[in-house]
């Protein structure tokens, strides 16, 4: 099965800094990564993905980068801000639409 | 459409007792899925279905949960007898199997806490 690993598992930055959160994965196969955020107490909430055909994709302040080669993907959260301080889980989707979560990165912006 | 809607949102009960859990999925979605998080194992997919049929049920702990869907609008987990490990947040969420989207949308959880 699929195998996904995520890190740091915690990440302190400045306000105003980039945060870099990067996943690995096993199964060649698997064709789309989302990436979720949740806050304290809350649900996971999708904040961006990216197909297994794409190499990039960027919503505002955040992006993902896919290396299919390497089997490694990417979330980048540029001028962070203290709203952005949650729990960061990456996942990866097989061909059998079964979703597998890395172990979460908690992300504190420090104002 | 409201999401996804778990009930109850908070459970406190007491070790052996029976626990259930229920989740409503968004309409038209064909899969659901189950999950429960602690801090120590994080996000663990328990089972999830696919057109109201379990997929792969690999994921519950032991004999003592189980879950069914009984049509496309609701399912249930069980805990039977359940233990104090179980405490968790349970997490139920469904999504569209095929087509361009397959975000999957969560509910907002139940917190289970057992004595």
């Amino acid at each position: 099965g699929e195998n996904v690993e995520q890190h740091p598992s915690t990440l302190s930055v400045q306000e105003g800094d980039s945060a870099v959160i990067k996943c690995t994965y096993s199964d060649s196969a698997s064709n789309y990564f989302p990436w979720y955020k949740q806050e304290l107490g809350k649900r996971p909430q999708l904040i961006i993905d990216i197909r297994s055909n794409v190499g990039e994709k960027k919503d505002q302040r955040i992006a993902v980068t896919l290396n299919k080669t390497a089997k490694h993907f990417s979330l980048h959260i540029t001028e962070t801000q203290p709203e952005d301080s949650a729990v960061y889980f990456c996942a990866a989707r097989n061909t059998g639409n079964q979703f597998y979560f890395g172990t979460g990165t908690s992300l504190t912006v420090i104002p | 459409d409201a999401g996804v809607i778990q009930s109850p949102r908070h459970e406190v009960t007491e070790m052996g007792q029976e626990v259930t859990l229920r989740c409503k999925p968004i309409s038209g979605h064909d899969y659901l899925f189950w999950y429960r998080q602690t801090m120590m194992r994080g996000l663990e997919l328990l089972i999830y279905f696919n057109n109201n049929v379990p997929i792969d049920d690999s994921g519950m702990p032991e004999d003592r949960f189980s879950a069914k869907m009984p049509n496309a609008s609701f399912s249930t987990l069980k805990i039977q007898p359940s233990e104090p490990r179980d405490s968790a947040v349970y997490f139920c969420a469904s999504s569209l199997g095929q087509g361009s989207y397959n975000e999957q949308f969560f509910g907002p959880g139940t917190r289970l806490t057992v004595l």
